[in-house]
């Protein structure tokens, strides 16, 4: 059974650090990997979205590596901003064989940007 | 042109009671998936429409839970006889391709469900 693992819990930096979330997920068995962003009182929004053939995705101060094997997943943050305040979330897509059309997060780094 | 819509935002119901869900998803987008979100917690999966066809209802807690999606566009989560475990962000998302595969899911801001 699938499981994501999320690494730390919460995270508190001051403006202008350079930080990494961690994720790891116990099958290397998955068809892509996403990392989300989540506001209170809102929804998930779609950062980057890693296919497990690829190593990693960049959109503009974040990227995202994926090392399939050992299951993991890093998302860096260059020179944060109070903006970045959030919930960020990693979620797996495993084949359809195993998971059905499930998708696995896990319970999320709560990050909080000092200025 | 507008992202998911759920309505509504906010649902207080009694225990007991009956409650409905709405979910607009992206036009044009195949696939739909429906989630709880406990507080402090990642969503968990309940629900999947493949156009308006449910291929995956493994995350449904019970047959209290009924999803439906007609015409392959809008779709309604209902839960029956609700109880106080019922209480969470019911979000939904929809993706362009089939099993959101290749392209990422977009999600709403979700129903907040509280069941007095």
């Amino acid at each position: 059974k699938q499981e994501v693992t999320q690494i730390p819990a919460a995270l508190s930096v001051p403006e202008g650090e350079n930080l990494v979330l961690n994720c790891s997920f116990t099958d290397s068995a998955i068809y892509n990997l996403q990392w989300f962003r989540q506001d209170p009182g809102k929804g998930l929004t779609s950062l980057l979205l890693i296919q497990s053939s690829q190593r990693e995705q960049t959109s503009g101060r974040l990227n995202a590596s994926l090392d399939k094997s050992s299951g993991r997943s890093t998302l860096y943050i260059a020179a944060s901003q109070p903006g970045d305040s959030a919930t960020y979330l990693c979620a797996v897509r495993p084949p359809r064989g195993t998971g059905g059309f499930k998708t696995i997060f896990g319970a999320g780094t709560r990050l909080f940007v000092k200025a | 042109g507008a992202g998911v819509s759920q309505s509504p935002r906010y649902k207080v119901a009694k225990r007991g009671q009956d409650v409905a869900l709405r979910c607009d998803p992206i036009s044009g987008h195949v696939s739909l998936f429906w989630y709880q979100q406990a507080l402090g917690q990642g969503p968990e999966f309940l629900t999947y429409f493949q156009n308006e066809a449910q291929l995956d209802k493994s995350g449904l807690p019970s047959d209290r839970f009924f999803a439906e999606r007609p015409e392959g566009s809008v779709s309604t989560l209902k839960i029956q006889r609700t109880q106080q475990e019922d209480s969470a962000v019911y979000l939904c998302a929809s993706s362009l391709d089939q099993g959101a595969i290749n392209q990422p899911q977009h999600f709403g801001d979700g129903t907040r469900l509280s069941i007095l």
